[in-house]
């Protein structure tokens, strides 16, 4: 049950795209299409922005979407606003029956 | 609107217990595994435990087998979390989720437990 890895930072200037990764294993990320991204305000709960890689909740703006291809999920971030400064976070599905989260990567918008 | 309210966390001495609770609102909560998250003071989230529709089977990190205990009442809409035997590293907000389709989908707001002398 190793953390997925994501890089602990990212940035961009507003309007600029950003793309965050998220790598697994063949347990995991790998194996399943059952990979979620998060975004978490400082002070805030987590908040569901994908699921199942590519999927996003009503309400949840276009600007965010999701991918994989092998072990590795990626979040990618268009149009940058001001508001997307954040937290995200990646987790998985995993063999035997547990979930993953990733380290999480801090968004900062120039 | 779905709502998730924990409750129960504090402060507790090293080695003292707690228990969690959810208190599950405005969803059919016998439809949903539900699971509980943490997360240390600045750190990142992390995946505690899942139970699923009729508690029949939980499943927990590697790290907690023995220590927690989750379960749920479903007449009572109503998630729990028992916590024993604990470390200064077990010090986090703990958040109730709502599983949805092998996700996450809804969290609570959490509920703080400090372990401290």
């Amino acid at each position: 049950q190793s953390a997925l890895t994501q890089p602990p930072s990212a940035s961009g200037s507003p309007g600029q795209s950003v793309t965050i990764s998220c790598t697994g294993t063949s347990s995991d990320v790998g194996a399943y299409n059952y990979v979620s991204w998060y975004q978490q305000h400082p002070g805030k709960a987590p908040k569901v922005i994908i699921y199942e890689v590519t999927k996003r909740p009503s309400g949840v703006p276009d600007r965010f979407t999701g991918s994989k291809s092998g072990n590795t999920a990626s979040l990618t971030v268009s149009g940058l606003q001001a508001e997307d400064e954040a937290d995200y976070y990646c987790s998985s599905f995993a063999r035997s029956n547990t979930w993953v989260f990733g380290g999480g990567t801090k968004l900062t918008v120039l | 609107e779905v709502q998730l309210v924990e409750s129960g966390g504090g402060l507790v001495l090293p080695g003292g217990s707690l228990r969690l609770s959810c208190e599950a609102s405005g969803f059919t909560f016998s439809n949903h595994w539900m699971h509980w998250v943490r997360q240390a003071p600045g750190k990142g989230l992390v995946w505690v435990s899942r139970i699923n529709n009729d508690g029949s089977d939980t499943r927990y990190v590697e790290s907690e087998k023995g220590r927690f205990t989750i379960s749920r009442d479903n007449a009572k809409g109503t998630l729990y979390l028992q916590l024993n035997n604990l470390r200064a590293e077990d010090m986090a907000v703990y958040y109730c989720v709502r599983g949805y389709n092998y996700g996450l989908d809804h969290w609570g707001q959490g509920t703080l437990v400090t372990v401290s002398s």
